[in-house]
């Protein structure tokens, strides 16, 4: 069964850094390109940033443009997402899930989210 | 990119049908192919119930269909269940991102 782990949220203050992961298994991780997704609370789904299959293409929503960086490492089937001074409009659960830009089946795999909560 | 508009809430009972829209643009549902539907139990990772405007993916019931028309897609749930009631929400590829609808929550009567 296809696992999608992630890890590394929490709580930071405005201005912070975090780095999220989100390790696979049972997955040709490898094969497919990777988002990362977030919901803020009481609100909906926004897809956040991808990243093709092998790494060389990056995208992001404008909202997080320039204070975050998608990357991958296909060897340990991890994807990564670096986040850069942190707003409390960050504060969400980040969802990895597998698909990228142009995907027909984006989303087919998700994990079960890491929390991310921007306060001081 | 403006999410895409869905309704707040819907709500059925039992063994009816059901149908949530999503309203795009031409930009995105109007353009494009890559129309997705996903259902969302609180406290669990969303599913994949649409991809493609019609596709089903391998496991997903019949009970679930989509449709598009225009700028518009559509989900249809028929034949309501309680294990239905939850949030859905519609994505469309625009070409240059990724863009979700607002959501819907299902409740079941």
């Amino acid at each position: 069964e296809v696992q999608l782990l992630e890890s590394g949220g929490g709580l930071v203050q405005p201005g912070g850094s975090l780095r999220l992961s989100c390790a696979a298994s049972e997955f040709t991780f490898s094969s497919y390109a990777m988002s990362w997704i977030r919901q803020a609370p009481g609100k909906g789904l926004e897809w956040v940033s991808a990243i093709s299959a092998a790494g060389g293409s990056t995208y992001y929503a404008d909202s997080v443009e320039g204070r975050s960086t998608i990357s991958r490492d296909n060897f340990k089937s991890t994807l990564f997402l670096q986040m850069n001074s942190l707003r409390a409009e960050d504060t969400a659960i980040y969802y990895c899930a597998s698909g990228g830009m142009a995907s027909s089946r984006l989303g087919e795999y998700w994990g079960q989210g890491t929390q991310v909560t921007v306060s001081s | 990119q403006s999410a895409l508009t869905q309704p707040a809430s819907v709500s059925g009972s039992p063994g009816q049908s059901i149908n949530i829209s999503c309203a795009g643009t031409s930009s995105d549902v109007g353009s494009s192919n890559l129309v997705s539907w996903y259902q969302h139990h609180p406290g669990r990772a969303p599913k994949l119930l649409i991809y493609e405007v019609t596709k089903r993916p391998s496991g997903v019931s019949s009970r679930f269909s989509a449709s598009k028309s225009g700028n518009t897609a559509s989900l249809t749930i028929s034949g309501l269940l309680a294990e239905d009631e939850a949030h859905y929400y519609c994505s469309s590829y625009t070409g240059i991102s990724n863009v979700f609808g607002g959501g819907t929550n299902l409740t079941v009567l």
